[in-house]
């Protein structure tokens, strides 16, 4: 089937210690989200490439980094990891269709230690 | 800024009864809105959407209803099944690629 496939589902880090969360697709669309979800709170938008162009939220801090190699991967890197960094991760992709239906893996956990 | 409130966290309702979920947005430019379904361990997965220039879109026991002078929509579940019971979340559509979402209502449908 094709899907979003998040990897790991569960990671543990050090506060400071570099982390590197990975999400691929199958369904071969142009764009591709990154989300950072905490408890109880919305889905907030971290940024999203279309191709290869890379589009940024304002307001997503710049210890939070991405790269997108190929049409399949998309990796989200979090340079020094802080306690209020700990959240789901969810990366969704979508073909920029009408709707903007975005298709969602199952997310990666991540605690920091 | 949150454009995009779900204001009820949770809600229980008996099987066969009907589920209604609201959710209220600020941004008047937003041109299509959706729903999406998640369960615990799972991603989001689309729901139903509508575009603003309706009023009305429906699939099966789902039906979203729009009210734009009120910035208000709602989606409605009849009849609950057990398997209905997941986090709605409530999205809208501001440019072409993005969304903005609610936080999210809690639905647990009671045998």
């Amino acid at each position: 089937d094709a899907m979003v496939i998040q990897n790991p589902r569960y990671q543990v880090t050090q506060f400071g210690k570099p982390v590197t969360l990975s999400c691929s697709q199958t369904l071969n669309h142009n764009v591709m989200y990154w989300y950072q979800q905490k408890s109880s709170q919305a889905p907030k938008l971290l940024f999203h490439y279309y191709d290869k162009d890379f589009n940024n939220e304002a307001d997503t801090p710049d210890n939070f980094q991405s790269r997108r190699p190929n049409t399949s991967f998309c990796f989200l890197d979090i340079r020094s990891p802080g306690l209020g960094d700990a959240a789901m991760y969810l990366c969704a992709t979508s073909s920029g269709d009408t709707e903007n239906i975005q298709y969602f893996g199952a997310g990666t956990r991540l605690s920091v230690l | 800024d949150q454009q995009v409130k779900q204001n009820s966290p949770s809600l229980s309702v008996q099987e066969g009864r009907i589920s209604i979920l609201n959710c209220d947005y600020t941004n008047s430019m937003f041109d299509y809105f959706l729903w999406y379904k998640k369960y615990p361990a799972e991603g989001p997965t689309f729901l139903i959407s509508i575009s603003s220039i309706k009023d009305k879109n429906e699939d099966g026991r789902f039906t979203v209803f729009l009210n734009k002078s009120a910035k208000h929509l709602s989606l409605h579940i009849v009849p609950s099944q057990p398997g209905d019971s997941a986090v709605y979340f409530c999205a809208a559509r501001f440019n072409d690629y993005k969304l903005s979402f609610g936080a999210g209502t809690t639905v647990t449908v009671r045998a």
